[in-house]
């Protein structure tokens, strides 16, 4: 797995956008990007994962720099929810690898 | 989308018993499932792979005579706690994948040993 980097700790206010940066410099081409979030005391949860194209879904989109070097999660409205452990991760293509996590960036929403 | 499924979420029982818990794939056959463990305030560690029909493959450290991990059905693998001891108690974590999709998780076990 690609090693990555990520702020420990981060606020937002509710209602804003949330922007999670991740350095991911030594991934290699066939990695994924993937995103996964921890709220407390629950599993990790899914959110998103891209290659080198901008993803978007329900939850959250991906912004993946060109060089891939680095990307951001971003919450576009972030509820009080949406805190919670955030982890970026690098993983090949496909389900069958397992994720390795950091220490991860912990959101708080405040109000 | 793909669901896994943990039970119990909560367990508190005596030293020395044994305690199994059940992790479900509820809409994917899963092939391969993980268990994790969490101590407060750090990060998930894997401490075995899951393979159906066949044995588990434990991660360095971890006992495999103490975690007992069965996998006997594509949808269904437990982890048995034997003879738990206060040093087990732990936040245990299972997860799995369908054909072409990530890793989902279960809600997790909060195993107190007294």
């Amino acid at each position: 797995d690609a090693k990555t980097t990520q702020p420990p700790s981060m606020d937002c206010a509710e209602g804003r956008a949330a922007n999670l940066p991740c350095n991911h410099s030594t991934i290699s081409g066939n990695e994924y990007v993937y995103w996964y979030r921890q709220i407390h005391s629950q599993g990790p949860q899914y959110i998103i994962h891209g290659l080198k194209n901008n993803e978007t879904n329900e939850m959250a989109s991906l912004i993946i720099t060109e060089d891939r070097k680095s990307s951001t999660l971003i919450l576009p409205h972030a509820t009080l929810r949406d805190t919670a452990v955030y982890y970026c991760i690098g993983l090949p293509g496909g389900g069958s690898y397992i994720p390795t996590f950091g220490r991860g960036t912990s959101l708080i929403v405040h109000p | 989308g793909a669901v896994v499924s943990q039970h119990p979420s909560w367990v508190i029982c005596k030293s020395g018993t044994s305690v199994k818990i059940e992790c479900r794939s509820l809409d994917f056959q899963a092939t391969t499932m993980f268990w994790y463990r969490q101590f407060p305030k750090q990060s998930l560690m894997l401490m075995a792979t899951s393979n159906e029909g066949s044995k588990a493959t434990y991660e360095q450290g971890v006992e495999k005579d103490k975690f007992l991990i069965n996998h006997a059905s594509l949808t269904l693998s437990t982890l048995t706690v034997t003879s738990a001891h206060p040093e087990d108690s732990s936040f245990y974590i299972c997860s799995a994948f369908g054909w072409d999709q990530p890793q989902h998780f279960g809600d997790g076990t909060r195993l107190s040993i007294l």
